[in-house]
């Protein structure tokens, strides 16, 4: 089966760091991405990882480890408008996106 | 400027009626999708075309139906089959292929509720 776990909330302090963790178990991998949602409105693109390793941009960072199916979206210097859904999500060997149930983050002053 | 368009933002369906969500792009893009998200969830697939004239059912295809008969759209519509309609739908567009940092481009969603 399709499989991809992520943790339903987490709350944070304004400057701060945050991990939020993604596991997967999927049939094939074409890549993993990260959307943020604030509520309402559509997923926006954050980042793509398809080779282990780190890929960072400004004060988002994602990070990839295929052999384990695990993923993480590293935020630095919390900002209160950081306050959102983050979807994980894997391309499947179809090219089809299969996303994770979302974490909710809320940051607090 | 290149986009995905849906229409209309909010919806309001009577129980037992059928009604149908409009998906448009001008992107040029082989593949759509249909998704549905309740409160406090993540997305899940209805529908996905990957090519026109052609679609397969997603992970929640009981009470909707789809056309492709253009490449530029894709409406979705929410039969009276479907005992709890209410959520919000999200379209997304994607080039062809499996590869590359191309994800999906999404539409700003369609609120349905059944009154």
């Amino acid at each position: 089966g399709q499989n991809i776990d992520q943790p339903t909330e987490m709350t944070a302090t304004e400057g701060a760091i945050v991990q939020i963790n993604c596991t997967y178990q999927t049939s094939g991998f074409n890549g993993l991405f990260w959307y943020q949602q604030h509520a309402g409105e559509a997923p926006t693109f954050l980042s793509y990882n398809v080779l282990d390793g780190l890929e960072e941009k400004g004060r988002f960072s994602s990070f990839l480890s295929r052999s384990k199916g695990y993923s993480y979206l590293l935020l630095k210097e919390l900002q209160m408008k950081d306050s959102a859904s983050y979807l994980c999500a894997v391309r499947d060997s179809g090219g089809k996106l299969i996303f994770g149930q979302g974490t909710e983050l809320s940051v607090k002053p | 400027d290149g986009g995905i368009t849906q229409s209309p933002k909010y919806l309001f369906r009577k129980e037992g009626q059928n009604v149908t969500l409009s998906c448009e792009q001008n992107l040029n893009h082989d593949a759509m999708y249909w998704y549905r998200q309740d409160p406090g969830q993540g997305l899940r697939l209805i529908y996905y075309s990957q090519i026109v004239n052609d679609f397969q059912k997603g992970d929640i295809a009981e009470g909707y139906s789809v056309s492709r008969e253009k490449k530029e759209s894709f409406p979705l519509t929410v039969t009276s089959a479907q005992k709890n309609p209410t959520a919000f739908y999200l379209c997304a567009s994607s080039p062809t292929g499996t590869g590359g940092a191309g994800g999906y481009t999404f539409g700003s969603g369609t609120r349905l509720t059944v009154v």
